[in-house]
């Protein structure tokens, strides 16, 4: 079983950025494919995208398109999504998903997820 | 299409059987997949493609779907599957993923 450990939560101020970590312990990592799903307090799942290791496609949610990024580095079995021009309703938790193999569903693994707070 | 409704709650009472739905056009083409979240944790995977459940998923969980429409099926259900039950499953174009807005299921 893969498990997925996520940075830690944070605070943004309101334009900035922010960058999650999500690190993979076990199986193979460069044949992982990774999606990014928000939660907002009290709300449902959304998702962002994701990025498919084997062939380096990404996909996103047309809501994030133009201002997410997805990557991966497999030296240290870790995969990043950075989100750009950051609003108050952007305070979530940000969950990290991963499964094995070059399609993008289903979510197999799970992190433990990462509260990020926009706030001035 | 790029919709998946779900009821938003649904009760049951302890050793009946409970189906929470998902209805979708996308679903006549994509299989549904389902999270079951519990209060203060993340989203676990209990059922996907045609009725395949993940390992350490109790079989009481089933999966079935028609048309336009994903059921979960949890048959005689117990204290701890009280939780959120979302569904997820490609647009109508395969690139995008989609979600349910969860129900919240009750175990009386």
């Amino acid at each position: 079983q893969v498990q997925l450990v996520q940075s830690g939560a944070e605070v943004k101020k309101p334009g900035s950025s922010m960058t999650v970590s999500c690190k993979a312990y076990g199986g193979i990592f460069s044949t992982f494919t990774f999606n990014w799903v928000r939660q907002a307090p009290g709300q449902g799942l959304e998702w962002m995208g994701g990025i498919i290791s084997l062939s380096g496609t990404r996909n996103y949610a047309p809501e994030f398109q133009d201002r997410v990024a997805f990557t991966t580095d497999s030296s240290t079995n870790t995969t990043y999504m950075e989100l750009s021009s950051l609003r108050s309703d952007d305070t979530a938790f940000y969950y990290c998903t991963g499964r094995a193999g070059r399609y993008l569903t289903p979510f197999d693994w799970w992190g433990q997820g990462t509260l990020v707070a926009v706030s001035s | 299409s790029s919709e998946l409704t779900q009821d938003p709650a649904v009760s049951v009472a302890l050793g009946q059987t409970v189906r929470i739905t998902c209805q979708g056009d996308s679903l006549r083409r994509f299989s549904a997949n389902w999270y079951r979240q519990k209060p203060g944790q993340a989203p676990v995977l209990v059922m996907y493609g045609k009725n395949m459940r993940p390992s350490g998923i109790p079989d009481r969980f089933s999966g079935s779907s028609s048309e336009n429409t994903a059921s979960l099926t949890i048959t005689g259900p117990q204290a701890e599957d009280e939780a959120d039950y979302y569904c997820s499953s490609r647009d109508s174009s395969g690139n995008l993923v989609l979600f349910g807005g969860g129900t919240k299921l009750t175990v009386l």
